[in-house]
């Protein structure tokens, strides 16, 4: 079975600092994968996707993907209060055949 | 451009009964991927269409259907509602390939009394 594993957190990251939020994925057949925020009560929204081994940055986001490693992270640079949130890591096989698999997502929390 | 939109946004409903959800996709976007999202499991794949086709399908029972329209809006039917379906119903666009942005609707958020 596929799956998608985060830690649940929370994790609590003071106001500036870097915060660093993990996820591991079972299938070596997949080859998309997403960072989605979701705050209470909301949809999930797309921060960052990556599709190759290496680094990926938009602006204070980084996403560091290591297949051989099956292994997918993201880095929050200057956390503002606003970044509390829950994050969902989300991977997709080449065929797409199973959709997006989500891990359950981890709450993060900027104490200012 | 617009997002996507589903509708209802709420609704409630007791066991036994049936529900129909509905789902708007971002203008041009052909395919439309449902998931299901409670705090048990988190987020979990229904299905996805494409071209009004069944593209891909989930690990869910039969009472979990779906169907896509020429104009790509689709809608999402559970029949005979068990109180294990309250949960928010998430609908997801992308314009038509696989490793293409999924991009969710604000959901519908299913109580089953």
């Amino acid at each position: 079975q596929k799956e998608v594993e985060q830690n649940s957190g929370p994790l609590s990251v003071p106001e500036g600092a870097i915060a660093s939020l993990n996820c591991t994925y079972s299938d070596r057949g997949s080859q998309s994968f997403f960072w989605y925020r979701q705050y209470s009560g909301k949809s999930p929204e797309l921060i960052m996707f990556i599709y190759s081994n290496g680094d990926k940055e938009d602006g204070r986001f980084t996403a560091q993907l290591n297949k051989a490693s099956q292994y997918v992270s993201l880095l929050i640079r200057d956390s503002q209060p606003s970044d509390s949130a829950t994050y969902l890591c989300a991977a997709e096989a080449g065929g797409g055949a199973d959709g997006l698999t989500f891990g359950k997502g981890t709450h993060l929390i900027i104490q200012p | 451009k617009a997002g996507v939109t589903q509708t209802p946004r709420y609704l409630i409903k007791t066991r036994g009964q049936q529900v129909t959800l509905s789902c708007s996709p971002i203008s041009g976007h052909r395919s439309v991927s449902w998931y299901q999202q409670t705090p048990g499991q988190g987020l979990q794949f229904l299905f996805e269409y494409f071209s009004e086709t069944q593209r891909n399908k989930g690990n869910f029972p039969g009472r979990f259907s779906g169907r896509q329209f020429s104009n790509s809006r689709s809608e999402m039917n559970v029949s005979t509602l068990e109180l294990g379906d309250s949960a928010l119903y998430l609908c997801a666009s992308r314009p038509g390939t696989v490793k293409e942005t999924q991009y969710f609707g604000p959901g519908t958020r299913l109580l089953v009394l």
